[in-house]
């Protein structure tokens, strides 16, 4: 079944330090999501791509970067981890280019703590 | 601005009871509306969506419901409530981003069941 991952489930990391969040989705779709979600906010997007090598900035896209390189990864940088970005980061993924009609399916999540 | 609110942190149903969750979002034109639930320590799952045409829409689980273009409103419901529905419930709205859309969410309404 075709399904969408993230790795790792769990990560604790210090302040100033490098850390990537991989996503991967089987689905073939064109479109992928990185959201956080923090209590009482929902969740916010981060960023988004809909296609190899196509990327774009959302809601709080400062100090985190992405990049598709292929159809099925959208790893997510944080190139300086900060404790404003201890959260829970949702992968999601798409099948058409700016269609709100498509369903949005998830990842598990990846709880970072940033210390 | 586009805006989602879900006046309900929390709520507490017994089981067997009647449920409605609410949802009033702002957005100027006619909007496309979700509700994705998020069991402990999983993803989001889609339930139901809004985009045009009758407004009582039919979701998985038994779950429905009405868009109230008069009142802004999205409410979820369901007649009968099982242990099982014990989640988060998230309301979204599609908004334009660019020249294509995203998602916005509200804060969420966590559903808990009294046995």
């Amino acid at each position: 079944d075709a399904e969408i991952t993230q790795s790792p489930r769990h990560k604790i990391t210090e302040t100033g330090r490098q850390v990537t969040l991989a996503c991967h989705q089987t689905w073939n779709h064109n479109n992928m999501f990185w959201y956080r979600q923090d209590l009482g906010h929902g969740l916010r997007l981060i960023h988004y791509s809909y296609g190899v090598q196509d990327t774009n900035k959302g809601e709080v896209s400062d100090g985190y970067s992405v990049s598709r390189s292929n159809t099925e990864d959208l790893p997510l940088t944080l190139e300086s981890a900060a404790s404003s970005q201890t959260s829970v980061y949702f992968c999601a993924s798409s099948e058409s280019h700016g269609q709100l009609t498509d369903t949005q399916y998830f990842g598990p999540g990846t709880r970072l703590t940033v210390l | 601005a586009q805006s989602v609110t879900q006046p309900d942190i929390h709520i507490t149903v017994s089981e067997g009871a009647s449920l409605e969750l609410r949802c009033n979002y702002s957005y100027g034109a006619t909007p496309y509306l979700f509700w994705y639930v998020q069991s402990p320590g999983q993803g989001l799952q889609l339930l139901l969506k809004y985009f045009s045409g009758d407004t009582l829409v039919q979701g998985i689980k038994g779950f429905e419901a009405e868009f109230k273009r008069s009142q802004s409103s999205f409410n979820l419901r369901k007649p009968s409530v099982h242990w099982s529905d014990a989640a988060e419930y998230f309301c979204a709205v599609g908004a334009p981003m660019d020249s294509n859309y995203q998602l916005i969410w509200g804060a969420g309404t966590k559903l808990i069941i009294k046995p």
